[in-house]
C-alpha cells in the first residue's frame, strides 16, 4: 500500500523569506501523480502544484516549486517570497497511474505559520 | 459554474442516530471521494467510487456506508455503530487519470462538520 509522510507537523517562516516543506511516499509504481495541497482557516482544500512522476522536470507555480527526486521517493515544496496569505495546512498526496487509479493517499499536513 | 457542493456545512448528531452527508457534483467526475479530517491525522479515506453503483472501502470504513445510484451524488451515511464520528468530512471528486491528462487533481467540497451531542 501507498504511504506518504510528511515529518514536519508545524513549520514557521518570515514574511517574504523561502520555506521548504518535505514528503515522502513509498509506492512500487513507476507512474504516478504527486501533488500538494494548501488547506487555509477556511478547510477549502486548494491545489498548489502537481508533478507526474514520469517528467523529470520539476513543476514550478510562480512562488511555488517543487524538489521531485523519483529514486529517493522524496518530493518537497519550496514557497519562495512567503506571504502572510501563505499561512496554511499543507498536504502532500499521491496518486497512481493505471488500473484502480482514483485512490488519492495523503500525508498528515504541515502547518505552515507566516510571521510578519 | 462548476464544482462539488456538501450540505449541510454544520450537523450535529444524538447518540445512537445515523446521520447521512450530501455530497453532490456538476463536473461530470467518474470518481468520488469521502474523507474525514480529525487534528493530526491528516485526510483519511473512508470510501470511494469510481463508477455508478460500485464503490470500495478505504482505510476507515467502519461505521459508515456509502450509496452511488448517481454520477453526480455519492452520499456518506454515519451509522450509530462509529463510536467517534465527531470530525470534519470532506467530500471529493476527479477525472479517471490516464497518462499525460490534464486536470489530475481532485477536487474538493467545502466541507462539513459534524457533532456528536
Amino acid at each position: 500500500a501507498q504511504t506518504v509522510t510528511q515529518s514536519q507537523p508545524e513549520m514557521s517562516v518570515q514574511e517574504a523569506e523561502t520555506v521548504t516543506l518535505s514528503c515522502t511516499y513509498d509506492t512500487s509504481e513507476s507512474d504516478y501523480y504527486l501533488f500538494w495541497y494548501k488547506q487555509p482557516p477556511s478547510r477549502q482544500m486548494i491545489l498548489v502544484i502537481r508533478q507526474e512522476a514520469y517528467k523529470q522536470q520539476n513543476a514550478t507555480e510562480n512562488r511555488f516549486s517543487v524538489n521531485f527526486q523519483k529514486a529517493a521517493k522524496s518530493f518537497s515544496l519550496k514557497i519562495s517570497d512567503s506571504q502572510l496569505g501563505d499561512a496554511a495546512m499543507y498536504f502532500c498526496a499521491y496518486r497512481r497511474l493505471g488500473g484502480s487509479n482514483y485512490k488519492l493517499t495523503f500525508g498528515k499536513g504541515t502547518l505552515l505559520t507566516v510571521n510578519p | 459554474d462548476g464544482g462539488i457542493t456538501q450540505s449541510p456545512k454544520y450537523l450535529f448528531r444524538k447518540e445512537g442516530q445515523n446521520v447521512t452527508l450530501s455530497c453532490e457534483q456538476n463536473l461530470n467526475h467518474d470518481a468520488m471521494y469521502w474523507y474525514r479530517q480529525d487534528p493530526g491525522q491528516g485526510l483519511r479515506l473512508i470510501y470511494y467510487s469510481q463508477i455508478v453503483n460500485d464503490f470500495q472501502k478505504g482505510d476507515i470504513a467502519e461505521g459508515y456506508s456509502v450509496s452511488r445510484e448517481k454520477k453526480e451524488s455519492f452520499p456518506l451515511t454515519v451509522t450509530s455503530a462509529q463510536k467517534n464520528p465527531t470530525a470534519f468530512y470532506l467530500c471529493a471528486s476527479s477525472i479517471f487519470v490516464q497518462k499525460g491528462a490534464r486536470d489530475t487533481e481532485a477536487f474538493f467540497g467545502q466541507g462539513t462538520r459534524l457533532t456528536v451531542v
